[in-house]
């Protein structure tokens, strides 16, 4: 067990919804990431928050956003979904926001799927 | 960013070695790291190399770098069933921020 939450484990929805996916760090980690996971793409890195502030972000489209709040828990905002959003959400976390070694630790992932 | 290119499917039979190999474009990461995911899980850090050394043992496992090549390879000894699974090289990004770019990924398969 990682310890990196991850909620809901699955989600089923239609084209042009909107979906929240949530994400709880582990105990002490600051800093949160989400990774999209398709079959076409691969894992590719999102959005990265460090202690409530973005940090660093990949390939995220302008129709997906995300926050940290205070209490350092992680949500995924995905809206006017389309087929292609259909994919292996995955949040990690570690303890810091930079720095030499990368320690992350993924949670078990959202699998989302829009029909 | 980086490039980072893996086959994506390995077979060996139980008990046989196991080399997973990684190309990269971006020689400039300090480290350098292989994850495990297993079915239905996210990913998991196996190991980890550090951008100067050439070789690292774990117990089973040992990374090879080649920084010339741009070559990075895992090996399993012995391997069992419960290796099956995907195994992603990762590679940290350069702009100062902790996040990973992930390798494609290899299923490793292994045969009773």
């Amino acid at each position: 067990d990682s310890g990196v939450t991850q909620t809901p484990k699955h989600l089923i929805t239609a084209t042009g919804q909107r979906v929240t996916l949530r994400c709880s760090p582990r105990s002490g980690d600051l800093s949160v990431y989400w990774y999209q996971q398709s079959l076409d793409q691969g894992l590719q890195f999102l959005i990265q928050y460090y202690n409530g502030e973005e940090r660093a972000k990949g390939n995220i489209l302008e129709r997906f956003s995300a926050q940290q709040f205070p209490d350092l828990h992680s949500e995924l905002n995905l809206s006017s979904l389309e087929l292609g959003d259909s994919a292996l959400y995955f949040c990690a976390s570690s303890p810091t926001g930079t720095g030499e070694r990368v320690a992350l630790h993924f949670g078990n992932g959202t699998r989302l799927t829009v029909t | 960013g980086e490039d980072v290119e893996q086959s994506l499917f390995l077979s060996v039979r139980e008990g046989d070695s196991s080399v997973i190999n990684c190309t990269y474009t971006d020689s400039s990461s300090t480290y350098l790291y292989w994850y495990k995911q297993e079915p239905g899980a996210g990913l998991q850090l196996l190991t980890y190399i550090f951008s100067n050394m050439d070789m690292k043992q774990d117990q089973r496992l040992t990374v090879l770098l080649n920084k010339k090549d741009k070559h990075l390879s895992l090996r399993i000894a012995d391997t069992q069933t419960g290796d099956s699974a995907i195994y992603f090289c990762a590679f940290s990004d350069q702009t100062g921020a902790n996040n990973l770019f992930f390798g494609t990924g290899t299923r490793l398969t292994v045969i009773p």
